[in-house]
C-alpha cells in the first residue's frame, strides 16, 4: 500500500465547532486530494492540492477549508461542523510527470465524522 | 470540461452472470484510465488501469476493461461474477499534467 494515512479515523464533534482532518503521505505525490463519500452521492471532490500552498476547490466546497504547507501535508478544516457534514472523508494522492507516468490515485483507509 | 460518467447507479445480477459496466470520459490530452473497486467498509483500490499500448487491459480477480478511443469509452467487464463482487465500482481518469476524476460510482449487487 502506498504511504498515506489520515488522522484521526473516527471523530464525534459537536455542531459548532472545528474540526481538522490530517492527511500524510510518504510518496512525494504532487497531487492531493479530500473527498467525502455519502450514500447514494458516491466520491464528492471537496477540495485537492496540486503543490504547496497551492489549492483549489471541488464541488463541495462550501464549509470547508484546507491548506498544504508541506508536500507531505494536507489539511481539512471544517470551520463550524454542521449535522450535514457528517461523513465518511477520503484523502487521495497522484503523481504526475511526463508523459507515461503512472498517475494512479492512492486512497488513504478513510476518516468517520459525527456531527452531533 | 472534464468529466466521467457511469450510467449505471445500481446492478444487481445472479452469481455467474457476465457483466459490463459503462464508463464515458471527456478528458483534453492524452488520457489516464481506470477502475477502483471499494468493498463495504473500506477504502478504494485500484483493479486495473490504462496508459498507452494494448486496448484490452486486464486487472485482478478476474476484471478486464476495454478501451475504445473513438466512443470516448472504458467498460469494466467480467465474464462471470461471484457474490465476492458485491462493491461499489468507480471509474477515472487522470493525465501526468492534470488531476485525476471520478465517476459517481456503480452498486454492484450480487445474488447468491
Amino acid at each position: 500500500d502506498a504511504g498515506i494515512t489520515q488522522s484521526p479515523r473516527h471523530k464525534v464533534t459537536e455542531t459548532g465547532t472545528p474540526v481538522t482532518l490530517r492527511c500524510h503521505q510518504t510518496e512525494n505525490h504532487r497531487y492531493m486530494y479530500w473527498y467525502r463519500q455519502d450514500p447514494g452521492h458516491g466520491l464528492r471532490l471537496i477540495h485537492y492540492s496540486y503543490g504547496v500552498k497551492d489549492t483549489d476547490k471541488g464541488e463541495v466546497s462550501d464549509g470547508y477549508s484546507v491548506s498544504r504547507s508541506k508536500t507531505e501535508d494536507f489539511l481539512l478544516t471544517l470551520e463550524s461542523a454542521t449535522s450535514s457534514q457528517t461523513s465518511v472523508y477520503f484523502c487521495a494522492i497522484s503523481a504526475s510527470g511526463g508523459p507515461g507516468s503512472n498517475t494512479e490515485a492512492f486512497f488513504g483507509q478513510g476518516t468517520r465524522l459525527t456531527v452531533v | 470540461a472534464q468529466s466521467v460518467s457511469q450510467h449505471n447507479h445500481h446492478v444487481i445480477l445472479s452469481e455467474a452472470a457476465s457483466l459490463e459496466l459503462g464508463c464515458n470520459y471527456s478528458y483534453g490530452g492524452t488520457v489516464n484510465l481506470f477502475w477502483y473497486v471499494q468493498y463495504p467498509g473500506q477504502h478504494l483500490q485500484l483493479l486495473l488501469k490504462y496508459f498507452s499500448g494494448d486496448p484490452l487491459v486486464k486487472g485482478i480477480k478476474g476484471f478486464e476493461a476495454e478501451f475504445i478511443k473513438s466512443k470516448f469509452s472504458f467498460n469494466l467487464r467480467k465474464p462471470s461474477v461471484q457474490w465476492s463482487d458485491t462493491a461499489e465500482y468507480f471509474c477515472a481518469a487522470g493525465s501526468s499534467a492534470s488531476k485525476i476524476i471520478f465517476g459517481s460510482g456503480t452498486r454492484l449487487s450480487i445474488r447468491p
